[in-house]
């Protein structure tokens, strides 16, 4: 089946500074990729949406300029959080959309646990 | 409230029992889909329902869908302890791509 990986699997850094995390589809291209926010004991969250090759599409509430996100390739989608703050500790999770399909099967990653100290 | 609600919020059944977990939406989808969640881990895709199909099968999984209702169910029948796990139902809204929005969540614990 199609795989999404997720780097790092979990990260903890000082408040202030910047944290990337990488999305990447293993064995498909992916067009369209996710990125969705969980808070303990909640529900997933979408916040953006990244399209290879433009821009990213972002939710309502949601702050693109604290959440930049790239899509450098089919494969590749990168979401990093800019000068964090404790509030921003949360589970991190990308799905990517085969470029193939037709189903809108979306395909998760294993998640980012991301603390800020 | 959101787009989608699932009750209950948590479920414990013993072993070989039948799990029925429920979603409502509110809007018109193009489909809806169900997904298990492991504790802190990422999500892994169930089953995949259209708007004009009202039930499908795979495995141990039942789903429904009533779009009159705006509503879906999931059964898993003969509950193994290997079941336990977070179940989200995610729709896809009608115009909304492949935009998914999830619902609550029912917490399911199966007991030996």
């Amino acid at each position: 089946g199609a795989v999404v990986s997720q780097h790092p699997s979990r990260v903890i850094c000082k408040s202030g500074t910047s944290v990337k995390i990488e999305c990447r589809s293993l064995d498909f291209q992916a067009t369209t990729m996710f990125w969705y926010r969980q808070f303990p004991k909640q529900s997933l969250m979408l916040m953006a949406t990244s399209n290879e090759g433009s821009k990213a599409t972002y939710e309502q509430g949601v702050e693109k300029d604290k959440f930049l996100i790239n899509h450098a390739s089919l494969t590749l989608s990168t979401l990093t959080v800019t000068s964090a703050h404790p509030e921003d500790s949360s589970f991190y999770i990308c799905s990517a959309l085969p470029g193939t399909s037709s189903r809108g099967t979306q395909y998760f990653g294993p998640g980012t646990r991301l603390l800020v100290l | 409230s959101q787009q989608g609600e699932e009750d209950p919020q948590a479920l414990s059944i013993q072993e070989g029992e039948n799990a029925t977990m429920n979603c409502s939406y509110k809007t018109s989808i193009n489909n809806l889909q169900w997904y298990r969640q492991n504790s802190g881990r990422g999500l892994v895709h169930l089953i995949l329902i259209r708007s004009n199909e009202r039930e499908k099968h795979s495995g141990r999984l039942r789903v429904t869908l009533d779009t009159s209702k705006k509503s879906s169910s999931l059964l898993i029948t003969a509950s193994r302890a290997a079941d336990t796990a977070s179940y989200f139902c995610a729709t896809a809204l009608t115009g909304g791509g492949n935009k998914l929005t999830f619902g609550t969540g029912t917490q399911l614990k199966v007991e030996l």
